[in-house]
């Protein structure tokens, strides 16, 4: 079946720590997204790529890092630095170029920092 | 820059009832629309996507939204509301080229018995 992980579902972590997000795809996708989501606020893109060894910042991305060494992987590291760090994340992938792609999620991960 | 504007972020109906969503967007050139569908701790699903073929799009579950350009709205509707369709759902907008989404802030579906 194709589809996207993510992985863990649940991640506890202490405050100053630095943790690592797991996203992977087998859908020959191109383009890879991290969003977070926090109650009454939507969805808030930190990162994207849209291809292997590339990437940009979205609106929030202070405080976190990503990588694109493979087409299937796009983990996200949220540093110390991140103030408020407890959050729903989500990973999504499409395929990029001129079109109407839509994203396809993962099932998310829920960090709490405390 | 294009956004999106979900309009109430609570809207609750009783099962059976008319389900209305309400979006609009704002774009400097004919977008791509999208609704999601969103259940607790859980990623999102697409429900249906606009392209431009055609104006009333119908999506999974009964849903369907339609198009319209001169009140830019892609409102999203289900005739009879199930108990089922509780959840959060989210409009959004993408650029022509590339894949990136701007979503709205969500509406909470609540369906009463």
């Amino acid at each position: 079946d194709g589809g996207i992980t993510q992985s863990p579902k649940y991640l506890f972590r202490k405050e100053g720590q630095n943790v690592t997000l797991s996203c992977e795809q087998n859908l020959n996708h191109d383009a890879m997204y991290w969003y977070r989501q926090d109650p009454g606020q939507g969805l808030r893109l930190i990162y994207y790529s849209q291809i292997v060894n590339d990437f940009q910042k979205g609106d929030i991305a202070e405080g976190y890092s990503v990588s694109r060494e493979k087409k299937e992987s796009f983990p996200l590291t949220v540093t110390s630095a991140q103030k408020n760090p407890t959050a729903f994340y989500l990973c999504a992938s499409s395929s990029s170029g001129r079109g109407a792609y839509e994203q396809y999620f993962g099932p998310g991960t829920r960090l709490t920092v405390t | 820059a294009q956004s999106v504007t979900q309009l109430g972020s609570h809207v609750s109906v009783s099962e059976g009832a008319l389900v209305l969503l309400r979006c609009n967007y704002s774009s400097s050139v004919p977008p791509y629309l999208f609704w999601y569908v969103q259940y607790p701790n859980q990623g999102l699903q697409l429900l249906l996507k606009y392209t431009s073929a055609a104006t009333l799009v119908k999506g999974i579950n009964g849903f369907e939204a339609e198009f319209k350009k001169s009140e830019t709205s892609f409102h999203l509707t289900k005739p009879s509301a199930h108990m089922s369709d509780a959840a959060e759902y989210f409009c959004a907008v993408s650029e022509r080229w590339g894949g990136k989404l701007i979503f709205g802030q969500g509406t909470e579906l609540s369906v009463k018995p």
